[in-house]
């Protein structure tokens, strides 16, 4: 079945940095754009990054532009977030998830999700 | 800050309507931008429940429907049941920042 299974979250100091992964099964990676999103604690839903299906090209929230750097290698399935200079405010669940479709300008609805990984930032 | 708007909080009785709004702007909502929408229990991932303005995936019941107007969205809940207790957020693209924006979430209590 269609999964996606992120790792790498735990505990780490405020300026220090920390790798995300999400592994990818059960469809075509390599077709699929992938988005990074997260939720504080006691907060909404905050979109942080998305690539295109084959890395060409990237986005990012303001709030993390210039610290994380959002990559994917098809050949393993794999998405990754690195995430550099942590501030206490970046403490969340992060999620990899798959839009529907993505088109020219940007991509529909997310469709599939992980279930999270932790990142406190302290 | 979420640059879409919801009410914090909505409730209704088991059985009653209730409707989740989300505010946008010229540049997203108002830009024709599909607006998506989801639900999300504690501890769970989330799940769409609407995309596309007002298309529902399989699977989800009738009782939810969308619709979009100008820079604007909303969410309708008709039979309130016990389960429907989740946050709800709205979802769309932003062309001024060049990525993807969520509401602020709502929380809706079934009474």
């Amino acid at each position: 079945q269609v999964q996606l299974v992120e790792s790498g979250g735990g505990v780490v100091q405020p300026g220090r940095s920390l790798r995300l992964s999400c592994a990818a099964s059960g469809f075509t990676f390599r077709s699929s754009g992938m988005h990074w999103v997260r939720q504080a604690p006691g907060k909404g839903l905050e979109w942080v990054a998305v690539i295109s299906y084959d890395g060409s090209d990237k986005y990012y929230a303001d709030s993390v532009k210039g610290r994380f750097t959002i990559s994917r290698d098809n050949s393993k399935n794999t998405l990754d977030l690195q995430m550099d200079s942590l501030r206490p405010e970046d403490t969340a669940v992060y999620y990899c998830a798959r839009p529907q479709t993505c088109g020219t300008s940007h991509c529909s609805h997310v469709d599939v999700w992980g279930q999270g990984t932790t990142v406190t930032v302290s | 800050q979420s640059v879409l708007t919801q009410p914090p909080s909505v409730s209704g009785a088991p059985g009653q309507r209730v409707t989740i709004s989300c505010t946008g702007s010229s540049s997203n909502i108002g830009a024709h931008y599909d607006v998506h929408w989801y639900q999300h229990l504690p501890g769970t991932a989330p799940k769409v429940l609407i995309y596309g303005n007002s298309k529902r995936p399989s699977g989800v019941p009738d009782r939810f429907s969308g619709s979009k107007s100008g820079t604007s969205a909303s969410l309708a809940i008709t039979g309130l049941q016990a389960e429907d207790e989740a946050d709800y957020y709205c979802q769309s693209y932003d062309s001024s920042l060049s990525g993807y924006v969520f509401g602020t979430g709502t929380k809706v209590t079934v009474l």
